[in-house]
Order: structure tokens, then sequence, then C-alpha cells
């Protein structure tokens, strides 16, 4: 079966513009979560999906973060308007059960 | 809350050494334990997992055992090829929740 699906791999922005990226998880995996991995760190959440529902997302930064999960699917970070300290991998991931598979991230360079 | 702590990096060993990379944990009830792989340019992928004490989870040649009593999972194999410099993330989870990382420990194995 195929893995979980990010575009892009890698984008670069300048400050203050907006970027956006995209998740396709593993067919029929209803959670669905986002994290950001910063350098030298582990990955830590942002956002996590039970179907379109999102159920923790206390860690999202609300002022300029968003995300959506239409029709329990495909899924979509936004950033509006990026900053320096948003330089990092994002990382989305699914799971039917307990398990996470995760995807291989953008990675965002804010210049 | 959740954390974990693991042994820092950069690990360099030589072929055919022993590995051993530490994890200790903290958590408020009783965990799912992992360890994650990430190799260079890939996205992370589960190495082996144990789901309560005294389980040990084992995949290519490594090994952990979930040990409640020192809230422990070191990850270990007996003999090291090139082939395994990567990064390694220890992890729990309770529940449906969130994946906690440690901050990751980079091995290099040399020739």
């Amino acid at each position: 079966e195929a893995g979980v699906v990010q575009s892009p791999r890698y984008k670069i922005i300048e400050k203050k513009q907006p970027v956006a990226f995209w998740c396709n998880p593993i067919s029929g995996h209803n959670t669905l979560y986002w994290y950001r991995q910063n350098l030298g760190q582990g990955p830590e959440l942002l956002i996590r999906y039970e179907n379109e529902e999102a159920v923790d997302d206390s860690q999202l930064p609300k002022d300029r973060f968003s995300a959506e999960r239409l029709k329990g699917v495909d899924s979509t970070l936004k950033i509006q308007p990026a900053e320096l300290g948003d330089s990092a991998v994002y990382l989305c991931a699914s799971s039917s059960y307990h398990e996470q598979y995760f995807g291989p991230g953008t990675r965002l360079t804010v210049t | 809350g959740n954390s974990v702590t693991q042994m820092e990096g950069p690990v360099t060993l030589s072929e055919e050494a022993f590995l051993t990379i530490n994890c200790t944990y903290t958590a408020t009830g009783y965990p799912s334990l992992f360890w994650y792989v990430q190799y260079p340019g890939e996205g992370l992928q589960l190495l082996l997992k144990a789901t309560k004490a005294d389980d040990k989870g084992s995949n290519k040649g490594f090994e952990a055992t979930y040990r409640k009593e020192t809230t422990s999972f070191h990850l270990e194999k007996g003999s090291v090829q090139v082939s395994d410099s990567a990064v390694y993330f220890c992890a729990l989870k309770l529940g449906n929740e969130k994946l906690t990382f440690g901050t990751g420990t980079r091995l290099t194995i040399i020739p």
C-alpha cells in the first residue's frame, strides 16, 4: 500500500509570506497528525484529527497557523505570515489503530 | 507531563561494535514505547515497539525491553553495520494520543 504522501518536499520563502503544506494519509486511516521537527529535536505535535474533526490543536499557534481536513482524508497546513522561527521540517502522520506512519516531511526554510 | 529523555549524541562506533542508546521516560499512566529511525533524507520509520511492562520489541537485530521499574526502554544491537547510521528517536504514547519524542540520537558507524 502507498505510504503517507506530502508535498512539497522542500520550500524556501521569505518571511511574512504565506505557505501551505499538503498531506495525503494512508487509505483508511482515520487519524491524521501534523508534527513540527526543529533541527536537532524530536517532532512535536501541532494538531491531531479524527476524521475531519480537530481533536487536539492545543500546540498549534493559531495566530498564524491553520489547518483543515476536508472530507476526513487529505489535509492542508498553512502558515500566514511565516516567521524566521518557522523554519523546520513539517511531518504528517496517519494511523488506524495505535501505530503511526510518517510521511517524508516538508523542509521549510524562511529567509 | 509526559516526557522522554534519551542519550545525547552523536554516537560513533566501528562496524560490528555493540550498541546501546539509553532512553528513560516519565508518564502519567502506562504508555506504549517506541523506537523510530530516520535515515538520511527519509521520513521517520517505526523500528520497534512495546506496549506493556517486560515486553521486548525487536526488529532488524535491534532490541529494547520495556522496564517499568526503571522507566526505561534502552535500544541495543549486538553488531552494528554501516547501514545502521541514522538518527534514532525514543517515543511514548498514551492511548490514542500524540507521540512524545526524545531529542534523537545520531548514530554513525565507521567501516
